[in-house]
């Protein structure tokens, strides 16, 4: 199907532990997005890609890992998961340019790390 | 510091009634504004841009300006209607150096229409 998916939609894990959160699309968009959101800060973006093996960090990068192998693919990696990355994660993904700019999300992992 | 700010207190209005939203930014020269819609358990889904050039963009019951001397956009639902509550954010794209772009987002403003 053609789209944006994350999986998984849930994940409970616990305190040190290492998750990853995957996000694939079908558009072969050249950006994609990885924010997290939580009560009272709206979308906070974690990290971002320009394109395949391109990324950067966002507003709160700390404690997460990414990398783009592949332009449809882009997991996000919780190197040893803290109870404050309890959140929900979107990904998203959109091209740059006079006319497709807006952003496609997916359906958001909901995470707890207890 | 860079900031997008958005009204967090919830707006309620009666349905027939028009909403307005605003977002205001700071330390920001964006090319061009987004509004997206945000219901419970959701990913965001896109409306509407704008751009720096454009004062003002319409789609059916959706009005949105974007005011650069101001740093503002103000976003408009006329006749609203209960099917129009959700959130609404405001997301704008901040360039590099390098020409990469990250798409920055709002808090949001929480829209309650009632019949």
């Amino acid at each position: 199907d053609a789209g944006i998916t994350q999986s998984p939609r849930y994940k409970i894990t616990e305190t040190g532990r290492q998750v990853t959160l995957m996000c694939h699309q079908t558009w072969s968009h050249s950006y994609m997005f990885w924010y997290r959101q939580d009560l009272g800060h709206g979308l906070r973006l974690i990290y971002y890609s320009a394109a395949a093996d391109i990324t950067d960090k966002g507003e709160v990068p700390d404690g997460y890992v990414v990398s783009r192998s592949k332009t449809e693919n882009f997991p996000l990696t919780l190197e040893s998961a803290t109870r404050s990355q309890t959140s929900v994660y979107f990904c998203a993904s959109s091209e740059v340019g006079p006319k497709n700019t807006e952003a496609f999300f997916g359906q958001g992992t909901r995470l707890t790390v207890v | 510091s860079q900031k997008i700010e958005q009204n967090s207190e919830a707006l309620n209005i009666q349905e027939g009634k028009t909403a307005t939203l605003t977002c205001n930014y700071t330390n920001y020269s964006p090319a061009y504004l987004q509004w997206y819609r945000q219901d419970p358990g959701r990913g965001p889904v896109f409306l509407l841009l704008i751009r720096e050039n454009e004062k003002e963009k319409r789609k059916e019951r959706l009005k949105v300006t974007f005011d650069t001397t101001l740093k503002q956009s103000l976003f408009h639902i006329t006749a609203s209607q209960p099917a129009d509550s959700a959130t609404y954010l405001c997301a704008l794209r901040d360039s590099f150096s390098g020409g990469y772009n990250k798409l920055i987002f709002g808090a949001g403003t929480r829209l309650a229409v009632h019949p």
